[in-house]
């Protein structure tokens, strides 16, 4: 069965520090699909990246990276020089070939960004 | 392009009432999917549906609750004779013919039963 382990409940940092999400999953599956998305305090949920377990290399958009490791099976986020506006839930989910294409999210990490 | 689009955005009910939400996926979009959200919880899959048939429907509850995509028309996710704890933010997304891993999400509706 999959799962998604978000182990950090609540990170606070203060602006302009680097800081990095945590994300480990469970999945027998050797095609599978590895999601992050932000939930502002709006409410709605912003995409930010899809990988695939067939691409390891870690992804870099403008501030934020993704380091996918299938040996600890982890796919971890981190946000360089955070800002205010990072301030949000942050979810990482999976999803599984043989599962469909249904998502499995972890249970979030809350991100505080104080100035 | 317009996104996806889920209406109503907030929805009060009675105990016992009805609660209709809507989706309309993505042009060009014909899978859909629900999720729900309880207070400070993740999301958690109900159903996966194409137009006029139910694909997966393994994380919606046995009772009370139903799920249609029909030919022409949005989605509708059904919650009979609704109880408190069926409060929570729904979430609709879709995704393209060919590629159902990129699934896209609506706003969400906020259900709140009094």
């Amino acid at each position: 069965a999959q799962k998604v382990t978000q182990a950090q409940t609540e990170i606070s940092v203060v602006e302009k520090e680097d800081v990095t999400l945590d994300c480990v999953y469970e999945t027998r599956d050797t095609t599978y699909y590895l999601f992050w998305y932000k939930q502002p305090p709006s409410g709605e949920l912003v995409f930010l990246i899809r990988r695939n377990s067939f691409d390891e290399q870690n992804e870099i958009s403008g501030r934020y990276s993704w380091n996918f490791q299938k040996s600890t099976s982890s796919f971890n986020f981190t946000i360089t020089a955070s800002q205010v506006v990072d301030s949000a839930v942050y979810f990482c989910a999976l999803s599984e070939e043989t599962s469909g294409s249904r998502l499995t999210f972890g249970e979030g990490t809350q991100l505080t960004v104080n100035p | 392009n317009a996104g996806v689009m889920q209406n109503p955005r907030h929805l009060v009910r009675r105990r016992g009432q009805e609660a209709r939400l809507r989706c309309s996926p993505m042009k060009g979009h014909s899978h859909v999917y629900w999720y729900r959200q309880l207070p400070e919880e993740g999301l958690k899959f109900m159903v996966y549906l194409q137009k006029e048939n139910i694909i997966d429907e393994s994380g919606m509850p046995k009772e009370r609750f139903s799920a249609e995509f029909p030919k022409e028309g949005p989605s509708i996710l059904r919650i009979q004779q609704v109880v408190r704890g069926d409060s929570a933010a729904y979430f609709c997304a879709s995704s393209p013919p060919t590629g159902k891993y990129e699934q896209y999400f609506g706003p969400g509706t906020r259900l709140t039963v009094t």
